[in-house]
């Protein structure tokens, strides 16, 4: 069965910092897979996706993310953070062949210090 | 606007008195899902929706129901809440398949089952 992990629920940068917030999955076929963030008392917004072709993937807000299929990684960076970074991103993936079914990690807290 | 919208925005019930969630959309997507949202677990998708009269189950469909009868509008229904269903729950759209295009949710519903 297909999972999601994110390690670490909760990570603190200050602001100018770099941000990396990590995502394992497992998946026995290629999978597709997205970021998403969720500001406070919002729904979610599609920050990136991975679907094939290029490996690194640039999103919004000037974040980014690279497909390493050796690691079954897509981590998430940003080279500097701002004060409006702060928010819970989440990692999910659906597999290839069933684009309707989409599996969330459990979420990663980012707090952005001054 | 273009937009996905869900009524009632928070709900107060009690165990066994059925309740609908409505979630509808204005942007003639094809494809229509609904997730529940808990602490610590991340997003859990329920039910989702690939077209009119086509729907599947998610992770977690039991306790709930759907329909789509119409392609603009994709209710949540809980025949017999219980307080294990207290949650937040966002609907959400897309135009097509989640491969290739972007998602968008609603402003979520916060349900408290007593």
């Amino acid at each position: 069965a297909q999972s999601v992990t994110q390690l670490g629920s909760h990570v603190s940068v200050s602001e100018g910092a770099l941000v990396l917030l990590r995502c394992n999955y497992s998946s026995s076929v290629p999978p597709y897979l997205f970021w998403y963030v969720q500001y406070p008392n919002q729904g979610l917004q599609l920050l990136l996706k991975y679907t094939t072709g290029a490996t690194l993937v640039k999103g919004i807000n000037g974040f980014e993310a690279e497909f390493k299929k050796s690691e079954t990684s897509f981590h998430l960076t940003k080279p500097s953070a701002h004060m409006s970074d702060a928010a819970e991103y989440f990692c999910a993936v659906i597999r290839s062949g069933n684009t309707g079914k989409l599996i969330f990690g459990q979420g990663t807290t980012l707090q952005v210090k001054p | 606007e273009a937009q996905v919208t869900q009524n009632p925005r928070y709900l107060i019930t009690v165990t066994g008195k059925k309740l609908t969630v409505t979630c509808s959309q204005n942007m003639n997507h094809e494809y229509m899902s609904w997730y529940r949202q808990d602490p610590g677990l991340g997003l859990r998708q329920i039910y989702y929706s690939m077209n009119v009269e086509v729907t599947d189950k998610g992770d977690v469909p039991e306790g709930y129901k759907v329909s789509r009868k119409e392609k603009r509008n994709f209710p949540l229904i809980l025949e017999s809440p219980s307080p294990n269903q207290t949650s937040l729950y966002f609907c959400a759209s897309s135009p097509l398949a989640l491969s290739t295009d972007t998602q968008y949710f609603g402003p979520g519903t916060r349900l408290t089952v007593l």
